[in-house]
């Protein structure tokens, strides 16, 4: 079993849906999470961290429920320029970092 | 946020010979960088962690005698790909380690990768 896992989708949504990603991870020590986005052949961009309290920023919303071991990402009005792999990325022990598969989004007109 | 250069972005060469590829980190002090590698619509693969002014700790499955890191300062770390094959053709992406937002919760800045293909 992966550390980290994602439906590797793809997501086929209209423009203006939402869609929500969902991430769970194993490792109970794990201390940081965060989402990246990464366009096909480009390196990943952090696009948020994730906090236990929920944080929102613009059209993106993350959570975390560490007794679950889970987090997820909502997109809300989904843009054309959503279109992406999203990755989930769980850090523990330091600098330890370890990235989950990836979730394919393609936002259509 | 902050700023990681790499250098070529692209690169062909042929087998046998070696490939050098520099990564920068342009306005903040890395003292840990890391290596990753990226085969066609896989996750990225972890290759080794270098940290500056010591040894780099690979992965396990990762030849060290093949991808020599060098983290000679705490703003550039070096992956040389030693004789080549064209097995080793994949993305290959450095990032470094820094302070994210007002937070300062400590994450992963990417550089923009370079594209290896060996003939």
């Amino acid at each position: 079993r992966k550390e980290v896992e994602q439906d590797p989708g793809p997501f086929n949504v209209p423009e203006g849906a939402t869609v929500a990603f969902n991430c769970t991870y194993s490792n109970s020590a794990s201390q940081s999470f965060f989402w990246y986005r990464q366009d096909c052949r480009k390196e990943p961009k952090l696009l948020m961290s994730v906090y236990s309290s929920g944080n929102e920023d613009g059209r993106f919303t993350a959570q975390l429920n560490r007794a679950s071991q889970y987090i997820s990402l909502l997109i809300r009005d989904s843009k054309l320029s959503d279109s992406a792999t999203y990755l989930c990325v769980v850090m523990r022990g330091g600098f330890k970092t370890i990235f989950g598969a990836g979730t394919r989004l393609f936002v259509k007109a | 946020g902050a700023v990681v250069s790499q250098h070529p972005s692209r690169v062909i060469c042929k087998s046998g010979t070696s490939v050098k590829i520099e990564c920068r980190s342009l306005d903040f002090q890395a003292t840990t960088m890391f290596w990753y590698r990226q085969f066609p619509k896989q996750s990225l693969m972890l290759m080794a962690t270098s940290n500056e002014g010591s040894k780099a700790t690979y992965e396990q499955g990762v030849e060290k005698d093949k991808f020599l890191i060098n983290h000679a300062s705490l703003t550039l770390s070096t992956l040389t790909v030693t004789s080549a094959h064209p097995e080793d053709s994949s993305f290959y992406i450095c990032s470094a380690q820094g302070t994210s937002g007002g937070g300062g919760v400590e994450t992963q800045y990417f550089g923009p990768g370079t594209r290896l293909l060996v003939l």
